[in-house]
């Protein structure tokens, strides 16, 4: 149990365009997710915090404008990050928690989606 | 605020040896601690987390991990390295406040070689 999907795996585009990233709970339901942003080996960075139903609250220095978080339901959570450029091009990784199972504590991670941006 | 250091950025060990992944904490409150995996181009899995209940927590794979109040520590261990354990490994802390959300604070990572 507790499985976080992501699409796409993989995305390239170009400079100026907008990519959505979607993340799913397959087997439960999210009140929380995550957004995570990891430079080549380096360190996961928390960019955003979504709760179903209500707006994200982002880290300090993310641009909320740029990077637009939806949690629209408690299933689905998708990042959009607007007007890519090159300097975008990362790991995104997203992250589900619910107070709804016995490991409230625990964030269940997805595969992550690798952002290229030519 | 909550931080996270994980000594030794690269660590390598011959197969059938002792693995040993350094972590310490700093946190104002009871935390919460955690140690994840990570292979190539992958998300991130659980192995084990410590949430102020036994301080010897036993994870998947064969790790366990201690936690020591004293020295601020959760280091990750393993008796016998397997190939299949080389990977990336973060060590993360997160408060026990609850309300809306906890979030996890990451350490840089160790990546751990394992050579015949």
């Amino acid at each position: 149990g507790a499985v976080v999907s992501q699409h796409p795996s993989r995305v390239i585009c170009k400079s100026g365009t907008s990519v959505k990233i979607e993340c799913r709970s397959l087997d439960f339901q999210a009140t929380t997710m995550f957004w995570y942003r990891q430079f080549p080996k380096q360190s996961l960075m928390l960019m955003a915090t979504s709760n179903e139903g209500s707006k994200a609250t982002y880290e300090q220095g993310v641009e909320k404008d740029k990077f637009l978080i939806n949690h629209a339901s408690l299933t689905l959570s998708t990042l959009t990050v607007t007007s890519a450029h090159p300097e975008d091009s990362s790991f995104y990784i997203c992250s589900a928690r619910t107070v709804w199972r016995g490991n409230s504590d625990t964030q269940y991670f997805g595969p992550g989606t690798r952002l290229t941006v030519l | 605020a909550q931080s996270v250091t994980q000594l030794g950025s690269h660590v390598s060990v011959s197969e059938g040896a002792l693995v040993l992944l350094r972590c310490n904490y700093s946190s104002s409150v009871p935390p919460y601690l955690f140690w994840y995996v990570q292979y190539p181009n992958q998300g991130l899995q659980l192995l084990l987390k410590y949430t102020s209940a036994a301080t010897l927590v036993k994870g998947i794979n064969g790790f366990e991990a201690e936690f020591k109040k004293s020295e601020t520590s959760f280091h990750l261990t393993k008796p016998s390295a397997h190939m299949s354990d080389a990977a990336e490994y973060f060590c993360a802390v997160s408060d026990q406040r609850g309300g809306g959300y906890n979030k996890l604070i990451f350490g840089a990572g160790t990546r751990l070689a394992v050579h015949p």
